[in-house]
């Protein structure tokens, strides 16, 4: 059965702290999304990436950054997290090809910076 | 800019039909894709269209007209666990990025 799973489903943290959230998948999939979701604003690209060690930036960049070092593990940072970051957070992940359109979602993150 | 439209609430009874309809300004257009989810739940897959006509998967199917920058996601045969919300994505010019609509919640009256 086809997984993508998150290191937290709940995760509180402080404003400032560094936070890491982490994604894996075990679909050797090419690609790997972080996407972020808000009420009324459906899901925002912050990053997504095609290959280990490669990555592109989506719609949302500021305030973070990822890592790619293994094929199944795709990891979102944000270095200084701040309230508007508060926020669901949703990893995906995909063949390339015209597969891409069939992305595999995680359970999500819900983040909640105090 | 990029912008996607699609109406915020669609209410049906079951048995019925509903198309959910999505409108889009974007940089670029490689494709549209549907994605479904319950409250709680992650995203899954429905559908997707890279070319104008339409799809059928089951009773879900998907349009796409490229020249009216326009697609919908037609419902057939509703269904009580079909009451989600529906979200709209263009595969915009950068390759991998993807750009989603607002979302779409649909209620299945019995």
């Amino acid at each position: 059965d086809v997984k993508v799973t998150q290191s937290s489903r709940y995760l509180v943290k402080r404003t400032g702290e560094k936070v890491f959230l982490e994604c894996v998948q075990d679909m050797d999939h090419e690609n790997m999304f972080w996407y972020r979701q808000d009420p009324g604003l459906g899901l925002r690209l912050i990053y997504f990436s095609y290959d280990v060690k490669m990555k592109e930036k989506g719609d949302i960049p500021e305030g973070y950054s990822v890592s790619r070092e293994k094929k199944e593990r795709f990891s979102l940072i944000l270095e200084s997290a701040s309230t508007n970051q508060t926020s669901m957070y949703l990893c995906a992940s995909s063949s390339p090809g015209l597969e891409i359109y069939e992305q595999y979602f995680g359970p999500g993150t819900r983040l909640t910076v105090t | 800019g990029q912008s996607l439209e699609q109406p915020s609430e669609v209410t049906a009874v079951e048995g019925a039909i509903v198309q959910i309809n999505c409108t889009y300004q974007t940089s670029g257009f490689y494709g549209l894709s549907w994605y479904q989810q319950h409250d709680g739940g992650a995203p899954t897959f429905l559908s997707y269209n890279a070319l104008d006509g339409l799809e059928e998967t089951g009773r879900f199917s998907s349009f796409l007209s490229r020249s009216d920058s326009y697609g919908y996601l037609l419902l057939q045969e509703l269904q009580m666990k079909d009451s989600a919300s529906y979200f709209c994505a263009v595969r915009v010019l950068y390759g991998q990025n993807f750009v989603f609509g607002p979302g779409t919640r649909l209620s299945v009256l019995p």
